[in-house]
């Protein structure tokens, strides 16, 4: 069964526009949330997290929201550029970030189009 | 800093063969982890350490054997190998504790492994 889903494949985006990267959950105990971004042939690179005692996250053009009581997350990238096209990862884990347990969904492939 | 380094980039083995991925990193970092990633799917975590001579079971870790007698290495052992073993391995690593409750792991590139 798994515990972090990421429902969209895909997703494509003008430049300039927002891109909304979508992330939910099942297992309550999952307390810190990390966003990975990457690109083909390389290894994963962390782009923001979040602690669930916080409902959101900033970081530049990068945005994390949480909504615990519909264990659901969401990446805000604004504006988008080129360059953001890449799979992003959504993970979990329990213990406040201090588990080497992360679970990761299957990953959204985003596009954006110049 | 090279930052996390895995050995090879490729590997072809056939059914029953043995190997080892190496992973190193030159940070200084307590913590090391091992994942594959299959088609379609999300990393999922094979084995970790948190510390030389320290390691635990993730959530796939049947058919892989690890060991970290040093801080800066921590190779990944496939025993037997077979095709369903055929993905690819990322190696990551994070310093020890939490600065400021973030876990951010140090991703290696990869090495992509086809069992024939």
């Amino acid at each position: 069964d798994q515990q972090v889903k990421q429902n969209s494949p895909s997703l494509s985006v003008q430049e300039g526009r927002i891109s909304i990267l979508n992330c939910d959950y099942t297992n309550s105990m999952f307390d810190y949330f990390l966003w990975y971004k990457k690109y083909p042939a390389e290894g994963p690179t962390f782009l923001i997290s979040i602690s669930s005692i916080k409902d959101k996250n900033e970081d530049g053009r990068f945005t994390v929201f949480l909504n615990k009581s519909a264990k659901h997350l969401s990446l805000h990238i604004v504006p988008s550029q080129p360059g953001d096209s890449a799979v992003y990862f959504c993970a979990a884990s329990a213990g406040q970030g201090g588990s080497e347990k992360l679970v990761f969904g299957k990953g959204t492939k985003l596009t954006v189009n110049p | 800093n090279a930052g996390v380094t895995q050995t090879p980039k490729f590997q072809v083995l056939k059914t029953g063969q043995s190997m080892t991925l190496q992973c190193a990193q030159d940070m200084n970092h307590e913590y090391m982890s091992w994942y594959r990633q299959d088609p379609g799917m999300g990393l999922r975590l094979i084995h970790y350490s948190v510390g030389a001579g320290i390691t635990d079971q993730g959530e796939v870790p049947n058919g892989y054997n690890v060991s970290r007698s040093t801080t800066e290495d921590f190779p990944l052992r496939l025993l037997s190998a077979a095709p369903s073993q055929t993905s690819v391995y990322f190696c990551a690593s994070r310093p020890g504790g939490l600065v400021g409750f973030v876990n951010e792991q140090f991703f290696g590139p990869g090495t992509r492994l086809t069992v024939l």
